[in-house]
């Protein structure tokens, strides 16, 4: 059984305009939640995390948003740029242990 | 954060045979961890490094197939035993402070058994 889900395998944004990309689990031990973004050939970066008692982190053009009543985690990037386009892996982790979703294709539009 | 080298970056080995993966951090790490990602899949925990002790293995990895050695705080190798086509997969070293943190992690090897 998944624990980590990313439901949308794609998005398409036009350059500009903000992303949103979301994420829900299943797991309500996980006690931070990370966001990685992933070129092909190489491996994956991370880009912010959010500790299971904060509802909101901001980093630069990056924002992630986590409801716990809903299970539910969503990042916000703004303005999109070309650069962005990538796979965003939305990870949860419990005893430091990580566990990834299937991640989403982002591609931003010119 | 800290900068991981794995080598090799990729391999094709023969069915029946082993190839050790090594990761080398540039710094003192408290974890290290083993991703597996198959094509078109997510990556998948295979076990967390433990320095000085036997690894710590997720459901479905045993060691036997999957041995793991940290001598210290900066290194890790595994090894994939008795390669068969299936076990064609990416494979990435992971490493870090803690969650919170987040982890970096290698650029990975392609592994492609024939």
């Amino acid at each position: 059984d998944q624990q980590v889900k990313q439901n949308s395998p794609s998005l398409s944004v036009q350059e500009g305009r903000i992303s949103i990309l979301n994420c829900d689990y299943t797991n309500s031990m996980f006690d931070y939640f990370l966001w990685y973004k992933k070129y092909p050939a190489e491996g994956p970066t991370f880009l912010i995390s959010i500790s299971s008692i904060k509802d909101k982190n901001e980093d630069g053009r990056f924002t992630v948003f986590l409801n716990k009543s809903a299970k539910h985690l969503s990042l916000h990037i703004v303005p999109s740029q070309p650069g962005d386009s990538a796979v965003y892996f939305c990870a949860a982790s419990e005893d430091d242990k990580i566990i990834f979703g299937k991640g989403t294709r982002l591609h931003i539009l010119p | 954060s800290a900068v991981i080298s794995q080598k090799p970056s990729r391999d094709i080995c023969q069915r029946g045979t082993s190839l050790t993966i090594q990761c080398q951090v540039d710094s003192q790490v408290t974890m290290m961890f083993w991703y597996r990602q198959q094509p078109g899949q997510s990556l998948t925990l295979i076990a967390t490094a433990n320095q000085g002790s036997e690894a710590t293995y997720e459901s479905g990895f045993v060691i036997d197939k999957f041995p793991i050695s940290r001598p210290n705080l900066t290194f890790s190798t595994l090894t994939v035993s008795n390669m068969s086509p299936e076990d064609s997969s990416i494979y990435l070293c992971s490493a870090g402070q803690g969650a919170n943190y987040g982890y970096t992690f290698g650029s990975g090897t392609r592994l492609t058994v024939v």
